[in-house]
């Protein structure tokens, strides 16, 4: 099964500054990489796929990069309402598998 | 507008079995892949199982292979989740979600499963 390594696990940042999310797959994922926003007691969506395609209706301050196994979720110009967990999401290959989450805290 | 709307959680002893549905709409349904995606209590995503447009195709996780059984009927837009001799660690929060394309893209809104004595 391919491992997905999330950091950081948790997260603080001030408004309007920009954070970057991690994921490190235990092998050559091809750019399959989805990346999650959820925020307490709603359903996950859907930021970014392939790696780097923003989902419609994404805020254009998201934006996904990485290949091989590295990957990263970038969040420009924080607002608070993107406090939120955020999570990675192999789909490469069966067991599709998910990162461990990060929790992003707005000071 | 896309809908996925998950039913049949509940309480249920261990070892006891559970039938969750989805019932979708907004979309043709027949022509996607659906999946069921998990979330223990203050824990992580856990993808559960998948099924392809006609049914033929079924694919699932090691932890749940052999207990789970991802159906669909597409006359009827809905899908399903049979969970057989369940475990206290198959607590979650069950979501349907539209796999096709950009994975799940679409989510429910969720369906909690507690099994416990």
């Amino acid at each position: 099964d391919i491992q997905m390594t999330q950091s950081p696990a948790s997260l603080s940042a001030s408004l309007g500054e920009t954070v970057s999310i991690e994921c490190l797959a235990s092998e050559d994922i091809y750019n399959n990489l989805a990346w999650y926003q959820q925020k307490p007691g709603k359903s996950p969506q859907l930021l970014i796929y392939y790696a780097s395609s923003l989902q419609d209706g994404v805020p254009s301050r998201f934006s996904g990069s990485g290949s091989g196994t590295q990957y990263s979720l970038k969040i420009n110009s924080l607002e608070s309402e993107d406090a939120a967990t955020y999570f990675c999401l192999q789909d490469s290959e069966y067991p599709w598998t998910f990162g461990g989450g990060t929790k992003l805290e707005l000071k | 507008e896309v809908q996925l709307v998950e039913s049949g959680g509940g309480l249920v002893q261990p070892g006891r079995s559970l039938k969750l549905s989805c019932a979708a709409s907004g979309f043709t349904f027949s022509n996607y892949y659906m999946a069921w995606v998990r979330q223990a209590p203050k824990k992580g995503l856990e993808w559960v199982a998948t099924i392809s447009t006609s049914g033929s195709r079924t694919y699932y996780p090691d932890s749940v292979k052999g207990r789970f059984t991802i159906s669909r009927d597409n006359a009827k837009s809905s899908l399903y989740l049979q969970m057989n001799s369940l475990k206290s660690e198959d607590t979650a929060t069950y979501y349907c979600a539209r796999q096709l394309g950009a994975p799940f893209a679409y989510w429910g809104q969720g369906t909690l499963v507690t099994v416990s004595s």
